[in-house]
């Protein structure tokens, strides 16, 4: 398995501004994920960050908007830019590890956009 | 498109009942297969992983899977009000994870 922590656990901006998302892992693993979860509503990919190359973006989803990094196999970023009140979400990083390939989920940032 | 579909619920049972929990999946490539718990306003809690055909029984929790029917389903015995929560199938296809939409369980006291 994977212990994932995540910074900050909630926070609660303003409209226009961008607030930076960390995503840290106990052990290397080289594919990461990005969700979003809107309350009541499933899993929506963001994107796939892994390291070395440049991330991928869901549909609808675009990098200026939802910038990421990924220096290190342990550790990414998920930044969303000049927020709006519909960016109120729930955002969650997962890794990949162990036999078979398996997803394992962070304790998610709860973000509420004023 | 792959899909992978759920009754949303909400499905309710009684305390001690057994829950049953179904998923159907369109791709045959499907690898591996997973069960998520998620409690209101947590993250995915990872239950079980089936890839072999047949049943894989984790305490109260069995998976079932079926490949040629393209179904995935989870049990819970002696169902208890801690199990209420929304419970997510996954499918692994190579570097690829799709879910489903959730199905909400509510166990009655």
């Amino acid at each position: 398995s994977a212990v994932i922590s995540q910074k900050p656990s909630r926070d609660i901006c303003q409209r226009g501004t961008s607030l930076t998302i960390q995503c840290q892992v106990d052990s290397q693993v080289t594919m990461m994920f990005w969700y979003r979860q809107q309350p009541g509503q499933s899993l929506t990919l963001i994107a796939t960050a892994n390291q070395g190359s440049e991330a991928t973006y869901e549909s609808g989803f675009v990098i200026d908007k939802f910038p990421i990094s990924r220096p290190n196999l342990t550790f990414s970023t998920l930044t969303v830019s000049n927020m709006s009140p519909e960016d109120s979400s729930i955002y969650l990083c997962s890794v990949v590890a162990g036999a078979p390939d398996t997803q394992y989920f962070g304790p998610g940032t709860r973000l509420t956009v004023l | 498109q792959k899909e992978v579909e759920q009754n949303s619920g909400p499905l309710s049972v009684p305390e001690g009942a057994i829950a049953s929990l179904n998923c159907t999946y369109s791709d045959r490539g499907s690898q591996s297969f997973f069960w998520y718990r998620q409690y209101s306003g947590k993250s995915p809690e990872l239950i079980m992983f089936i890839y072999s055909n047949g049943d894989k029984e984790d305490g109260r929790f069995t998976a079932q899977l079926n490949k040629a029917s393209q179904y995935v389903s989870l049990l819970i015995r002696d169902s208890q009000p801690s199990d209420s929560a929304t419970y997510l199938c996954a499918v692994n296809e190579g570097n690829q994870f799709y879910f489903g939409t959730g199905t909400s369980l509510t166990v009655i006291p």
